[in-house]
């Protein structure tokens, strides 16, 4: 059975700071893997997706991925925070066939001026 | 423009009263889910469908309903049997239907925030 457990509740970082964002998944087989980010009161947003054609991963608004088999990770980071970062940030695993995504609980990320 | 449009933005729901939550995509995707989301608790799948005219449940479809005679809708009925509607719920689509796999990338409407008065 596939899992996903994101590390952090929450996150706090200051503006222009790197971001790291800590997920750990478990599955059967060789996974699909994706972050989404979502801001308050709206739907969610692929941010970037792992789908063994590489292993680092390059998404939307400077954010980067890397997939780690040996460490079943998938860290979310970005060099540099900006204001526009703090959102909830979501890790979700994927088989092939015909099962559904699952999620993790999300880590929320604030950005201190 | 392409994408998903979920209807009302805010819905209020008197106890034992039945609503329904809609949900449209003009993607030409195969696959429809509805989430339900609290906070702390991430999304939880509700029902979802792989094709028109066939759904399965999720891990919370109690008190919840949902059809799907075409392929753009897919609406959720939250029953007066579900205890504690009061939640954010989420509509996402996906291209592939029954085959899966790696591009099972999902697609989110804005959602409905649901409050039983």
């Amino acid at each position: 059975a596939q899992s996903v457990t994101q590390l952090d509740s929450h996150v706090s970082v200051s503006e222009g700071t790197p971001v790291l964002l800590r997920c750990n998944y478990s599955s059967s087989y060789s996974p699909s893997l994706f972050w989404y980010v979502q801001h308050p009161n709206k739907g969610l947003q692929l941010l970037l997706k792992y789908t063994s054609a590489a292993t680092l991963v390059k998404g939307i608004n400077g954010f980067e991925a890397e997939f780690k088999k040996s460490e079943t990770s998938f860290h979310l980071t970005k060099p540099s925070a900006h204001m526009s970062d703090a959102a909830e940030y979501f890790c979700v695993v994927s088989e092939r066939g015909n099962t559904p995504l699952v999620f993790g609980k999300g880590t929320r990320l604030s950005v201190i001026a | 423009d392409g994408g998903i449009t979920q209807s009302p933005k805010y819905l209020f729901r008197k106890e034992g009263q039945n609503v329904t939550l809609s949900c449209e995509q003009n993607l030409n995707h195969d696959a429809m889910y509805w989430y339900r989301q609290d906070p702390g608790q991430g999304l939880r799948l509700i029902y979802y469908s792989q094709i028109v005219n066939d759904f399965q449940k999720g891990d919370i479809a109690e008190g919840y309903s949902v059809s799907r005679e075409k392929k753009e809708s897919f609406p959720l009925t939250v029953t007066s049997a579900q205890k504690n509607p009061t939640a954010f719920y989420l509509c996402a689509s996906s291209r592939p239907g029954l085959a899966g796999g790696p591009d099972n990338e999902q697609f989110f409407g804005p959602g409905t925030r649901l409050t039983v008065l």
